[in-house]
């Protein structure tokens, strides 16, 4: 079935480094595929979306591009704040049903 | 901005009760979801309903049911509570079936501790 495998946290970093979350993916269509952030205490926000081979979602200095010869949909940043800290989510959309990865949380500090 | 709303944060009961999560959107949204998100497992979806009446199983439908009277409201019931499903419950909508590149908005999640 279709599926999210992203990388296992936790990751910790210092504020202004470089974060790079891998997420790849197994499906028989052509998924839509999203990042998701969840800070402390609150659901789930939409950060980023892809809808085709090619494309490149960004948002709040995030960024992640959609591969398909990789399957992947890597997201990076390139100098990260503390307020960045949360758990990440990739997740892919084939109809209109979202299958998550695990979620990697990330803890940057000061 | 599409607001998500579930009734409560945090709610704590006791095995073997019936248990209701309510949830409503705001945007007139067609599909709407619930998730059950655990820590490693990422979220995982309970059932989804995509019209007014109509409900479908997700991947772990077992010791729950649901209920979409309304297009603005989706409850999540637990028949038989066990502590087991002790877990942060998530509610999400959707514009419309069938479109694969629609987000889903989420609510903030209720706690929920079964004793």
């Amino acid at each position: 079935g279709d599926s999210v495998t992203q990388m296992e946290g936790p990751v910790t970093l210092s504020e202004e480094a470089f974060l790079t979350i891998n997420c790849t993916y197994t499906a028989t269509g052509y998924p839509s595929l999203f990042w998701y952030v969840q800070y402390p205490g609150e659901g789930l926000q939409l950060l980023l979306k892809a809808t085709k081979a090619d494309d490149k979602g960004s948002n709040k200095g995030f960024e992640a591009t959609y591969r398909k010869e990789t399957t992947s949909f890597h997201l990076e940043k390139g100098s990260v704040q503390v307020s960045d800290s949360a758990v990440y989510f990739c997740a892919l959309n084939i109809d209109y049903k979202l299958s998550f990865g695990a979620g990697t949380t990330v803890t940057v500090r000061a | 901005d599409v607001k998500v709303t579930q009734s409560s944060r945090y709610l704590v009961k006791r095995t073997g009760e019936k248990v209701f999560l309510e949830c409503v959107q705001d945007m007139d949204h067609e599909n709407m979801f619930w998730y059950r998100q655990d820590p490693g497992l990422g979220l995982r979806l309970i059932y989804f309903s995509y019209d007014v009446k109509m409900k479908e199983k997700g991947d772990i439908p077992e010791g729950y049911s649901v209920s979409r009277e309304k297009k603005e409201r989706f409850s999540l019931i637990l028949e038989s509570a066990s502590t087991n499903q002790t877990s942060m419950y998530l509610c999400a909508s959707s514009f419309h079936r069938g479109s694969s590149n629609q987000p889903q908005h989420f609510g903030d999640g209720t706690r929920l501790s079964i004793l």
